[in-house]
Formats: C-alpha cells, structure tokens, sequence
C-alpha cells in the first residue's frame, strides 16, 4: 500500500523558517519525481514545486522561488520542503505528491499557519 | 499559466448523471495525449486521483466515473451518482509549467 506521511507542520511567525518532511513507502522512491501542492483554507489546489526523481531538477511557482527548497534523500525514501521568509500568504495545508499519471498518490497533508 | 475554469457548483439527484466540465485556456493536448487529469476531494481529506490524461480511470476507481475531451474541453461524468460521491472535483493540467488547478466544481444534492 502506498503511504505518504508528511510532518513538520504548525505555528510560525512571518520571516522565519520551517521544514517540512514526507516520508514514502509502498512504492519504489527512487523512480518517482514528487511534488508539493498546497491548500489555503477554503480555497483550490495550487502546485508548489516539483523534484525530479534522482533530484537533479527542481522547479518552484514564482511566489516561492528564492524562499522555498525541494529536495529529497532516496536513500530514506523522504521528500523535503525547506521553506525560509515565511510569509502570511504561505499558510496552508501542504501536501506531498508522487507524480507519474499527473498526482497519483497523496499525503494527508500538514497545516502551516504563518501568523505573529 | 494556462488558466482551468470549472463551474463553481453542480446539483444532482442520486442515481443521476453528473457532468462536471473544465475548459483550459489554451490547448492542453500534444499528439494524441490529452494532458488533463480529475481529482476528488471530500470535506478534510487529500485529493485522489480519478481520470488521467483525460479518459484514463486510475487504480482502484469505480467505472462509473469517467473522462472525455481534448484540446481546451474536458468532461468528468459520473453515472449514476452516489452518496459518496459528494465532493469537490478539480481538473489539473501538465501540458506546460506550471501545472495548474482548476479551482473546483462542488457536487451537490439535489
């Protein structure tokens, strides 16, 4: 059974930093590239960024270039969003994604909240 | 960005048809892939997959959900509806970065 886990999620304050973690099992990591989406509260589905699945290429939504990273470890089967500057306007639920038939398989997601 | 426009809501009866439609645009279409894809999502869960690349059913989807269309036009239809089936849907597009959603069609009751 596939599984996506993320964690990291929670409070932070605006210009600070916070990391999230997904971790993958179920599936083989390594042929996947993945993704983050995320979701503002009672609103649609926005794509964030996207990783090849050896972690050569990266690619981000012009509102997160400079302050978001994707990244992923394949030896832990693990996918990363190091997000820096935090802006009030980043608060959502961040999902994590595999991405093969579009996004097939999907976390339950983790809620960051930027507030002061 | 190639923009997806959804009706915002849809009201049907149980046991119905329900035709859900998603228009991009700009083509979304290379050759003969269609690259428009369906997702469900009910009140407090993660999207799921339904349709890809347009018509394709994904694991483990029943076969009342279907999918049709090319170029700037899709259709999701559901026949006949169910109780479970109340949800928001939304089309996605990976024809060109970034991939966009549609901003969703609320499946209602009637």
């Amino acid at each position: 059974e596939v599984q996506l886990v993320e964690s990291g999620g929670g409070l932070v304050q605006p210009g600070r930093s916070m990391k999230l973690s997904c971790a993958a099992s179920g599936f083989t990591f390594n042929n996947y590239d993945m993704a983050w989406v995320c979701q503002a509260p009672k609103k649609g589905l926005e794509w964030v960024a996207t990783i090849s699945y050896d972690g050569s290429s990266t690619y981000y939504r012009d509102s997160v270039k400079g302050r978001f990273t994707i990244s992923r470890d394949n030896a832990k089967s693990t996918l990363y969003l190091q997000m820096d500057s935090l802006r009030s306007e980043d608060t959502a639920t961040y999902y994590c994604a595999s991405l093969r038939r579009g996004f097939d398989y999907w976390g339950q997601g983790v809620m960051v909240t930027v507030s002061s | 960005d190639i923009v997806l426009t959804q009706s915002p809501a849809l009201a049907v009866s149980l046991g119905q048809r329900a035709t859900i439609s998603c228009r991009a645009s700009q083509s979304v279409s290379i050759s003969r892939y269609n690259l428009m894809h369906w997702y469900q999502q009910k009140p407090g869960q993660q999207p799921k997959l339904l349709i890809y690349r347009a018509s394709n059913l994904a694991s483990g989807i029943p076969a009342r959900f279907s999918g049709s269309g090319s170029g700037t036009d899709f259709t999701l239809t559901i026949n006949p509806v169910q109780a479970d089936d109340i949800a928001t849907y939304y089309c996605q597009q990976s024809r060109e970065s970034p991939p966009t959603f549609g901003a969703g069609t609320k499946l209602e009751l009637k």
